[in-house]
C-alpha cells in the first residue's frame, strides 16, 4: 500500500517556466489537498478538493491551479513560476472532511525556482 | 491563524517520558485537538486526535484538560526516531475543518 505518492522530488526551474506537480493516493480518499512548507513554519493549504471534478481555494491559492480529474490524481500547476514560489510542496489525503480522521501526507517535492 | 500555542523547543533523554504541552484558549465545543509531527526532511505523519477524554494509541497518548483550554502529548518512552517537529493543531468547524498550522514544537532527544 503505498499511500500517497509525489512526483518529482525534486525540481529547480527559470523564473518564468510552468510545472505540474502530481500527486496520487491509492486509498480511496475523498479529500486531497495542496500545502507549502517554506523553512521554519508551518504548513500553509494552497488548494484542496472535496471529490472528484471539485476544487476550492485555501489560504494562499495566488500563483497556482489545480485540478482532479480522477478520484486518486490531485495536479498541482505553477504556470508561471517565480522566486517566491521555492519551497517544499506537499500533498495530502484524507477520507472525510469530518475530525474523526487524520491526514496522510506524501513525501514531498522541493521546488527551487532560480 | 494558527489557534494553539506551544514551546518552540524542548530537549528531553532518550528512553524517559516526553511531556509536550499545547495551550488552545479559544477553543469552541466542536473543535477537535490533532497532533501530527514532521521528522527531518519528511512529510508531517499523524499522531492522534482527541475532542473531550484523553485517548492512547500505539504511538502517544493525548490528556485533554477539563476545561480543554490545553492538551498535552505524551511519548512514554522516547527514542532516538522521535526527534521531530510535534504541532498541535485545532480542527475546527469555523475553518471549514482544514488544518491550521503553526510553528509546532522542535523536540530534541539526547543519547
Amino acid at each position: 500500500n503505498a499511500g500517497v505518492t509525489q512526483t518529482p522530488k525534486f525540481r529547480v526551474l527559470k523564473t518564468g517556466q510552468s510545472m505540474t506537480l502530481l500527486c496520487a493516493q491509492d486509498m480511496n480518499h475523498e479529500y486531497m489537498y495542496w500545502y507549502r512548507q517554506d523553512p521554519g513554519m508551518g504548513l500553509r493549504l494552497i488548494h484542496y478538493s472535496v471529490g472528484e471534478g471539485t476544487t476550492a481555494k485555501g489560504e494562499v491559492p495566488d500563483g497556482y491551479n489545480v485540478s482532479r480529474l480522477k478520484k486518486q490524481n490531485f495536479l498541482l500547476g505553477l504556470e508561471s513560476a517565480a522566486p517566491s514560489q521555492t519551497s517544499v510542496y506537499f500533498c495530502a489525503s484524507s477520507p472525510f472532511l469530518q475530525n474523526n480522521y487524520g491526514y496522510t501526507f506524501g513525501s514531498g517535492t522541493r521546488l527551487t525556482v532560480v | 491563524d494558527a489557534k494553539t500555542t506551544q514551546p518552540n523547543s524542548m530537549e528531553s533523554n532518550e528512553e524517559e517520558p516526553v511531556h509536550l504541552p499545547c495551550n488552545h484558549s479559544t477553543i469552541s465545543g466542536t473543535d477537535y485537538i490533532h497532533w501530527y509531527r514532521q521528522l527531518p526532511s519528511q512529510g508531517p505523519e499523524y499522531v492522534i486526535h482527541g475532542l473531550t477524554s484523553n485517548v492512547n494509541n500505539r504511538m502517544a497518548s493525548l490528556a485533554i484538560a477539563e476545561d480543554r483550554k490545553s492538551s498535552t502529548l505524551i511519548l512514554h518512552r522516547a527514542t532516538l526516531r522521535d526527534a521531530a517537529v510535534y504541532y498541535c493543531i485545532l480542527r475546527a468547524m469555523d475553518s471549514n475543518y482544514q488544518l491550521i498550522w503553526g510553528a509546532g514544537t522542535k523536540l530534541i532527544i539526547k543519547p
